[in-house]
């Protein structure tokens, strides 16, 4: 069975420092990967997702996420945080019959 | 304007009786799933369906039950058996089933059951 690991339920960044947030994932088959954000009391928004193609994916916002097949991860980066990224992020593996989301990683950005 | 509605966006209950919690897609999409959210524990299953009048359990399914008679529509029952029905419920479609498409999700239900 697939499963999804996030590192760290809560990330404290800076305003302007580099967002970094983890996800490693286990999947018997190639898996397709995905990203969403969650604001407070709000359903989740797709921030980028990998489906076989480039390994490094852009998003919106100015994330983007790199699937490395050797470390099984697809961690999400964003170069300088903005006080509005303040959210919580979700890490996704699916295959065909099943989509798994990670715990979820709750960010804070400092002023 | 497509998107996912859910209806209401917080409900309050008493234990003991049943509520259905409303949803509803004007995108077309084929599939449909119900996910509940309790904090520090992402995302859990409960009912997906990928065809009108169809649907399976997920990880999480005792306690709630669907149906799917329209295509636009997948209505969730929280039944008196639910132990912990307290919690954020979150609608989603897709077009097709678990695959390369991504989920779009709802606004979600806050449901308090006291």
């Amino acid at each position: 069975a697939q499963s999804v690991t996030q590192l760290g339920s809560h990330v404290s960044v800076s305003e302007g420092a580099l967002v970094l947030l983890r996800c490693n994932y286990s999947s018997s088959v190639p898996p397709y990967l995905f990203w969403y954000v969650q604001y407070p009391n709000q359903g989740l928004q797709l921030l980028l997702k990998y489906t076989s193609a480039a390994t490094l994916v852009k998003g919106i916002n100015g994330f983007e996420a790199e699937f490395k097949k050797s470390e099984t991860s697809f961690h999400l980066t964003k170069p300088s945080a903005h006080m509005s990224d303040a959210a919580e992020y979700f890490c996704a593996v699916s295959d065909l019959n099943d989509m798994r989301f990670g715990a979820g990683t709750r960010l804070t950005v400092k002023p | 304007d497509g998107g996912i509605t859910q209806s209401p966006k917080y409900l309050f209950r008493k234990e003991g009786q049943n509520v259905t919690l409303s949803c509803e897609q004007n995108l077309n999409h084929d599939a449909m799933y119900w996910y509940r959210q309790d904090p520090g524990q992402g995302l859990r299953l409960i009912y997906y369906s990928q065809i009108v009048n169809d649907f399976q359990k997920g990880d999480i399914a005792e306690g709630y039950s669907v149906s799917r008679e329209k295509k636009e529509s997948f209505p969730l029952t929280v039944t008196s058996a639910q132990k912990n029905p307290t919690a954020f419920y979150l609608c989603a479609s897709s077009p097709a089933g678990f695959s390369t498409y991504e989920q779009y999700f709802g606004p979600g239900t806050r449901l308090t059951v006291t």
